[in-house]
């Protein structure tokens, strides 16, 4: 069964500062990949995603993501963090085909905190 | 367009008392789930609908769980005889189609309170 794990549970970064946030899944063979954000109160909202192809995505708000199979990662970045972005993370997998295939499988999430 | 809307956006019941939570998809998505997010389990997938096919309920926790699709539109989840382990935001999603992978449009979710 794939799985999803996202090893910082809460994350503090001063406005303007990099961000980094980690994701690790586990899946036999190439997985779909997602970030999505949530603000308190809100659903869930695609930031990016990875297919196939490049492995540097870039997504909205100016957050990108790389996929380095050799470390079954997809870690979030962005290089310039504004205080808006505070908000809960969540790293999702998914099957490229086959039964199943439309069944997200969610990290925990890391919560971020900005501050000003 | 709209997105996704959910009704209600939040529910307090009692202990043993039904619930109906409902979904309204994006017109014209023919793919919706329904995902449950709580405190000690994260992001769970519930339920998968897709046009007139027979639902994936694989992702239901018990037989106290149901859902309904009419008309291949709005949804309804249903949890009979709540339990407090119930307590959690239920969120709905809606997609053109699955294959190939199509954006899972979410909505804001009901947050269900089981006292």
């Amino acid at each position: 069964a794939q799985s999803v794990t996202q090893p910082d549970i809460h994350i503090t970064v001063s406005e303007g500062a990099s961000l980094e946030l980690r994701c690790n899944y586990s899946y036999g063979a190439t997985p779909y990949l997602f970030w999505y954000v949530q603000s308190p109160g809100q659903g869930l909202q695609l930031l990016l995603k990875y297919f196939s192809g490049d492995t540097l995505v870039q997504g909205i708000k100016g957050f990108e993501a790389e996929f380095k199979r050799s470390q079954s990662s997809f870690n979030l970045r962005k290089p310039s963090v504004h205080w808006s972005d505070a908000a809960e993370y969540f790293c999702a997998v998914t099957r490229g085909s086959g039964a199943g295939s439309y069944q997200l499988t969610f990290g925990k999430g890391t919560k971020l905190s900005v501050i000003p | 367009g709209a997105g996704v809307s959910q009704s209600p956006s939040n529910k307090v019941t009692e202990k043993g008392k039904d619930v109906e939570l409902r979904c309204d998809p994006i017109s014209g998505h023919t793919a919706l789930y329904w995902y449950r997010q709580s405190l000690g389990q994260g992001l769970e997938f519930l339920i998968y609908f897709q046009g007139n096919s027979a639902p994936d309920k694989s992702g239901l926790p018990s037989d106290r769980f149901s859902a309904e699709r009419t008309g291949g539109s709005v949804s309804t989840l249903t949890i009979q005889r709540t339990q407090q382990e119930d307590s959690a935001v239920y969120l709905c999603a809606s997609s053109p189609q699955t294959l190939p992978y199509n954006e899972q449009f979410f909505g804001p979710g009901t947050r269900l309170t089981v006292l």
